[in-house]
């Protein structure tokens, strides 16, 4: 199946400071990738969908300013948490469509678990 | 609105016990339905599709547009079984999911 790669698995940082979450899919092109976000024991929320080379859509509610998303190539989407802060302390996870549209399948990064002092 | 609802946030049986996770959605037009499962310390990754009709792990999901429900069942839980499990609808050629809130399967001895 697809591989996903999500990078750093765990980040801690300071209040303020920004950090920038890579999604890297290794086994094919993806013109669409999507970021989610998870609260413990509770549901991914979908934050943006990612588009190459075009701006990401982003989620009623969802700061575009705040979660900046580049999608520069076919392989690689990143998401930067701007002048982080506690609140934004979370579980964030990515996720790659599949080539095959009539799949209509994701397949998911391990994760990165972001910590704001 | 889509939503998605999976109204059990925990689910205990004993080992060999039938499971049935509930999944009921809203949505007015055909939606494609999926269960994703959460192993602990894994990723999320697809359990099964309801086009595909197919039973993975043991497991099998019935799409009832009646009853707008795609409940998760299982005859005999195994205590691998214990995992997240999420109840996803794809409603647009996007490729967006809405996630159920989830459901902790937790199979005992």
């Amino acid at each position: 199946g697809a591989v996903v790669s999500q990078h750093p698995s765990r980040v801690i940082c300071k209040s303020g400071t920004s950090v920038k979450i890579e999604c890297r899919s290794l086994d094919f092109q993806a013109t669409t990738m999507f970021w989610y976000r998870q609260f413990p024991k509770q549901s991914l929320m979908l934050m943006a969908t990612s588009n190459e080379g075009s701006k990401a859509t982003y989620e009623q509610g969802v700061e575009k300013d705040k979660f900046l998303i580049n999608h520069a190539s076919l392989t690689l989407s990143t998401l930067t948490v701007t002048s982080a802060h506690p609140e934004d302390s979370s579980f964030y996870i990515c996720s790659v469509g599949a080539p095959d549209r009539a799949k209509n399948i994701q397949y998911f990064g391990a994760g990165t678990r972001l910590s704001v002092l | 609105a889509q939503r998605v609802t999976q109204p059990e946030k925990l689910l205990s049986v004993f080992k060999g016990a039938p499971v049935e996770l509930k999944c009921n959605y809203s949505y007015s037009g055909s939606p494609e339905l999926f269960w994703y499962v959460q192993y602990s310390r894994q990723r999320l990754q697809l359990l099964l599709r309801h086009i595909s009709r197919e039973s993975i792990k043991g497991f099998t999901a019935d799409l009832n547009k009646g009853e707008t429900s795609f409940h998760l069942k299982k005859p005999f839980a195994q205590e691998e079984d214990s995992a997240m499990y999420y109840c996803a609808l794809r409603y647009n050629q996007g490729g967006k999911l809405i996630f159920g809130q989830g459901t902790e399967l937790s199979v005992k001895p």
